[in-house]
Formats: C-alpha cells, structure tokens, sequence
C-alpha cells in the first residue's frame, strides 16, 4: 500500500527543547489525522488537518499541513516529560494508513 | 461510559492453535478495525469493517479471519497459518465508514505465541 514515512524515527531531548516530527507522503493526501501512544498504551487522537496550508495549534503543539497536501508536521515547544510518547500521522483514504512513527524521548 | 474493551489484556498460546481476541464497542460506531503492532514498529491494518455482515482485508490479513455478526462487536481470529503470530492487537472503530472520522483505539490485546 502507499506509505507515508515520518522522520526522524526516533529523537531524545532535554526537557524544555523544543521537538518536530515530519510526515511525507508521495501522493496528495485528503485529510491527515495526528495520534500520540505513550509508552505500553494506545494510540489517541490529537488533530485532523484537511485543508491545505492549514495551522492548528493545542497549547504546546502546532499541527502544519504543507501547501501541496503531500507533507505535514509537528512541532512540540519547550517538550516535557508528559510529551513522551511515540507521534503517528495517519493518512485517510478508504482505510486509515499510519506512518511509520516517531518515538520521542524527553529526560530532565 | 462508552468505549472499546479487548480481552484479554495478555494472552499465551502455544504454536499451531487457533485464537481468538475479542473487541466490543459501546460507541454506537459503525466501523471497526484491526491492527497490529510490533515492537517500535507502526500499525499495520489487518482488516476493517464499515458495516455489519461486511469486512474488508488490509495491508496484512494473510492468517487471520474476523466476523462482523453485530455493530457492537468485531472479534479477531489468529489462526495457525499466521506465520509470526507475537505481538500487540489493537482494535478501533470510526463513527463513519469513511476515515475522516478519528478512530477510537482499545487498549490492546498482547498476543504471545510459544
């Protein structure tokens, strides 16, 4: 099926350092939806994106869908521990396809 | 309060059995999923259903069978043809039968074959 890659896989930060997870598609996405799973537990809804160019923010997070609707982005200001977790874009179609994921890790 | 139970929450079977993992919703939610997760890995699409008495294959539903008898419950069969059959089972489900709605997740069934 049409993957959507995120990068990086994997990013460990200090505590207060801002955090950015990319997620690219090589066809032209409808709609995106961002999940976050904390460690052992299940994925939860955070944010659908669907028009393009589109910025949505929830406190901390900014949520960036690009102008091509192929690309999107999440970026985590002055991260916290609470901010642990691994972030999933989801690409929405017949079925849901997520991204491969990134894994943040936050210590003090 | 509404929400989506897997049972068990861990389950141990030997090689060569068949298993099954349960998943009910109480959302009134009319599509469900199945997928699965291995360890620091994404989530793969193992089938779906957006309506009762109708289910659709994903990206890896080579060894596993589903039924969707009732709206409210969507349970998965592992079966012995399941090459690699370790690891974690999530199950979802949609208000709509189109994505666009976010999918509501249990919290997961860890399968461990021996």
């Amino acid at each position: 099926g049409q993957q959507v890659m995120q990068i990086p896989q994997y990013q460990h930060v200090q505590e207060g350092e801002d955090f950015t997870t990319y997620c690219n598609s090589s066809t032209t996405l409808s709609n995106i939806q961002w999940y976050k799973q904390r460690p052992g537990g299940h994925p939860v809804f955070l944010i659908q994106l669907v028009k393009s160019g589109e910025v949505k923010k929830q406190k901390r997070l900014t949520f960036q869908f690009g102008e091509a609707k192929k690309n999107s982005s999440l970026h985590i200001t002055a991260t916290q521990t609470t901010d642990v977790g691994t972030y999933f874009c989801a690409r929405t179609a017949s079925k849901l396809t997520f991204g491969t994921g990134t894994r943040l890790q936050v210590t003090l | 309060d509404g929400g989506i139970t897997q049972s068990p929450k861990y389950l141990f079977r030997k090689e060569g059995q068949n298993v099954t993992l349960s998943c009910e919703q109480n959302l009134n939610h009319d599509a469900m999923y199945w997928y699965r997760q291995d360890p620091g890995q994404g989530l793969r699409l193992i089938y779906y259903s957006q309506i009762v008495n109708d289910f659709q294959k994903g990206d890896i539903a080579e060894g596993y069978s589903v039924s969707r008898e009732k709206k409210e419950s969507f349970p998965l069969t592992v079966t012995s043809a399941q090459k690699n059959p370790t690891a974690f089972y999530l199950c979802a489900s949609s208000m709509a039968p189109t994505t666009s709605s976010p999918l509501h997740f249990g919290n997961g069934t860890r399968l461990t074959v021996t």
